[in-house]
């Protein structure tokens, strides 16, 4: 059974803290990405990656960043957290370059107090 | 501008009942439209995807149509149980893939 694995279901940080969010996958993937869902809002796109090392920014990158030193582990930063960043995170990956045939983790619900 | 509307926002029916989500996209050019499902404090979860050649596609008890000229995408799902409470999101990508748009999502509630 295909996984993407997110290692915290909920977080609780304060403003300014450095936030590492985990999500591996284990389908052999070369594409991934990280998602924000907010309430009456679609998902958002924050950043992606098609290949290790590879980064691109999405729609709202603004205060995140990430690393993708393996193929199947996918982290998303943020770098100094604000409370707008509070919110669900997804990530997800893909066998397509496209956000096509996607396979979600279970999100983590970040609150920044 | 590539939108993705979905309606109702909410939605209550009794367990055993039919109901019918509705999606409106400006994607354009289109390439393919999803429906998803997400239970609360899961991920989304794949139900059909269809292309433009499609109109309805089957997956148990859901069934997605999909009407390119009038760019109208509906989920029906019958004799609807409690199971299905959960949000459902349609998904529109553009031909090429590099632009996909994410419903807001219905909040779908089956109650005994």
């Amino acid at each position: 059974d295909v996984k993407v694995t997110q290692s915290s279901r909920y977080l609780v940080k304060r403003t300014g803290e450095k936030v590492f969010l985990e999500c591996v996958q284990d389908m052999d993937h070369e594409n991934m990405f990280w998602y924000r869902q907010d309430p009456g809002l679609g998902l958002r796109l924050i950043y992606f990656s098609y290949d290790v090392k590879m980064k691109e920014k999405g729609d709202i990158p603004e205060g995140y960043s990430v690393s993708r030193e393996k193929k199947e582990r996918f982290s998303l930063i943020l770098e100094s957290a604000s409370t707008n960043q509070t919110s669900m995170y997804l990530c997800a990956s893909s066998p397509l370059k496209a956000q096509e045939k996607l396979f979600f983790g279970s999100g983590t619900q970040l609150s920044v107090l | 501008k590539n939108q993705v509307e979905q309606s109702p926002q909410s939605l209550i029916i009794l367990e055993g009942k039919n109901c019918t989500l509705q999606c409106n996209y400006t994607v354009s050019p289109f390439s393919n439209l999803r429906w998803y499902k997400q239970d609360t404090g899961r991920g989304p979860v794949s139900l059909t995807i269809m292309t433009f050649s499609e109109n309805t596609k089957s997956n148990g008890r859901y069934t997605a149509t999909l009407d390119a000229d009038t760019k109208q995408s509906s989920l029906h799902i019958t004799a609807s149980q409690l199971s299905d409470s959960a949000s459902y999101i349609c998904v529109v990508s553009a031909y090429g893939g590099f632009k996909t748009i994410f419903g807001a999502g219905t909040r779908l509630f089956v109650k005994a």
